[in-house]
């Protein structure tokens, strides 16, 4: 597509649930980073893919969080037994790594609420 | 470590005046690039502006620019002749070249254009 996808846009969840995040990249871009925006806050890296090398997971706050990268395209953010904490927006973004000159293109973004 | 320091938590202007946001970052790296990124309420987040940290001369595009200080370890944008449409929150972010690869971000600046 023509930019970076997510999905759901918005997402209410009990405490206590587990949540899947979808993020569609622009095509033939191979570094995806998943970023976590807070309220009123800066993004916050959570993990990092780089074509099929290992993921830097450095950034995932704790256990209950995890992402996969499926074909080198598609990624999925999965919270495990979310929290309240847990409620931010959570940002995707893609970028050609060859390159740094376009930067990095982000989608809108899911809203996540833990009631 | 990589760092990015915001330290105007928001600014205001009035439409077609000018206004500076600050931003300083530490890096011990000599090969990075800096941007500024713009995100309207649609949490879409823009780029609008970069510069690579060995070109000494400061990135323009239209009405905004940079000040780049690379001995300072600053980078502040100027918008000019600022428009409605440039209320938004502005990050500042920096990417390095080796290592690991990924956006950091400060804190942002919530920047209110008054007509």
């Amino acid at each position: 597509g023509a930019g970076v996808s997510q999905s759901p846009s918005n997402k209410v969840t009990e405490k206590g649930k587990d949540v899947e995040l979808r993020c569609d990249p622009i095509s033939g871009h191979t570094a995806l980073y998943w970023y976590r925006q807070s309220l009123g806050q800066g993004l916050e890296f959570l993990i990092y893919f780089q074509g099929n090398s290992a993921p830097d997971k450095s950034g995932l706050p704790s256990d209950r969080f995890s992402a996969e990268r499926t074909g080198g395209s598609v990624s999925t953010l999965t919270i495990q037994r979310t929290q309240q904490e847990d409620s931010a927006v959570y940002l995707c973004a893609s970028r050609d790594s060859g390159t740094i000159n376009y930067g990095y293109t982000f989608g809108s973004g899911t809203r996540l609420t833990v009631v | 470590a990589q760092t990015v320091t915001q330290s105007q938590p928001e600014m205001s202007v009035q439409e077609a005046e000018t206004v500076t946001l600050s931003c300083t970052y530490d890096t011990s790296e000599n090969n990075y690039y800096l941007f500024w990124y713009k995100q309207p309420p649609s949490r879409q987040m823009i780029l609008v502006i970069r510069q690579e940290a060995y070109k000494q001369q400061n990135a323009t595009e239209n009405r905004f620019s940079v000040n780049f200080q690379k001995a300072a370890k600053s980078f502040s944008l100027k918008i000019s002749d600022s428009q409605l449409g440039d209320t938004a929150m502005y990050f500042c972010a920096s990417h390095m070249n080796t290592g690991f690869q990924k956006l950091v971000f400060g804190t942002g600046t919530r920047l209110l254009v008054s007509p």
